[in-house]
């Protein structure tokens, strides 16, 4: 199984509006990231969880808070959104590396990437 | 930091037919991934292909191939037959492993391909 399920599949939201966007593997991937994607750009990196800490902050703005209450389970809470944050957002997951370092043989850490929640900020 | 190049924003290619897309990217690491991406109307990211930099043998995977060439920073997709369903943007992304934390991809700007029929 190499599915990355993500909820909803779109948003659409006020201003003053709180929501969260749901995001599940079940492949015991350690490493669960977060991108906005902008149409026809590629993807932008917001947060990185590794091992359910959070690892990575791209500068995001403090309207978006993520939260990792598992290692299968990582949420994306919004809050006081701008319309310019209108966007694709995408949940992806990978198996994490390996703390020994690479070694010739390891699997790669491709990405496995969710259908995304298309949100709208009105 | 390292920086991903595709060259071509838009092609297009009959079915049936073979095309190459290109992707150039710039590092100081010696150990890092490669992937090819697509990322078709449906907008779900597909992982197409990958390359370890330390291989020197070129990956395939069934109608795709890759032509990596370490010394020249070059990572193009080939794709063979065409069809229909090739139709999508395809992304290079480029990925330095690391330890005890996620891994991050560097994504090139895309390459928008239509098979036409």
């Amino acid at each position: 199984d190499t599915e990355v399920t993500q909820t909803p599949k779109h948003l659409v939201m006020g201003m003053t509006n709180k929501k969260s966007l749901k995001c599940e593997q079940h492949m015991g991937h350690r490493a669960m990231y977060w991108y906005k994607q902008k149409a026809k750009k590629p993807p932008e990196l917001m947060f990185v969880y590794s091992y359910e800490k959070l690892s990575i902050n791209e500068s995001v703005p403090s309207r978006f808070s993520p939260e990792c209450p598992n290692s299968s389970l990582l949420n994306l809470h919004l809050h006081a959104l701008q319309p310019e944050d209108s966007a694709l957002y995408l949940c992806a997951s990978s198996q994490g590396p390996s703390a020994k370092g690479p070694e010739a043989g390891q699997p790669p850490y491709e990405q496995y990437f969710g259908p995304g929640t298309r949100l709208t900020v009105t | 930091a390292q920086t991903v190049t595709q060259s071509q924003p838009e092609m297009s290619v009959q079915e049936a037919e073979t095309v190459t897309l290109s992707c150039t990217y710039d590092t100081s690491e010696s150990n890092y991934y490669l992937f090819w991406y697509k990322q078709p109307p449906s907008r779900q990211m597909i992982l197409v292909i990958r390359q370890e930099a330390y291989k020197q043998q070129n990956a395939t995977e069934n109608r795709f191939s890759v032509n990596f060439q370490k010394a020249a920073k070059s990572f193009s997709l080939k794709i063979s037959d065409s069809q229909l369903g090739d139709t999508a943007m395809y992304f290079c992304a480029f990925m330095k492993p690391r330890y005890n934390a996620g891994n991050m991809l560097t994504f090139g700007g895309g390459t928008r391909l239509m098979v036409k029929p």
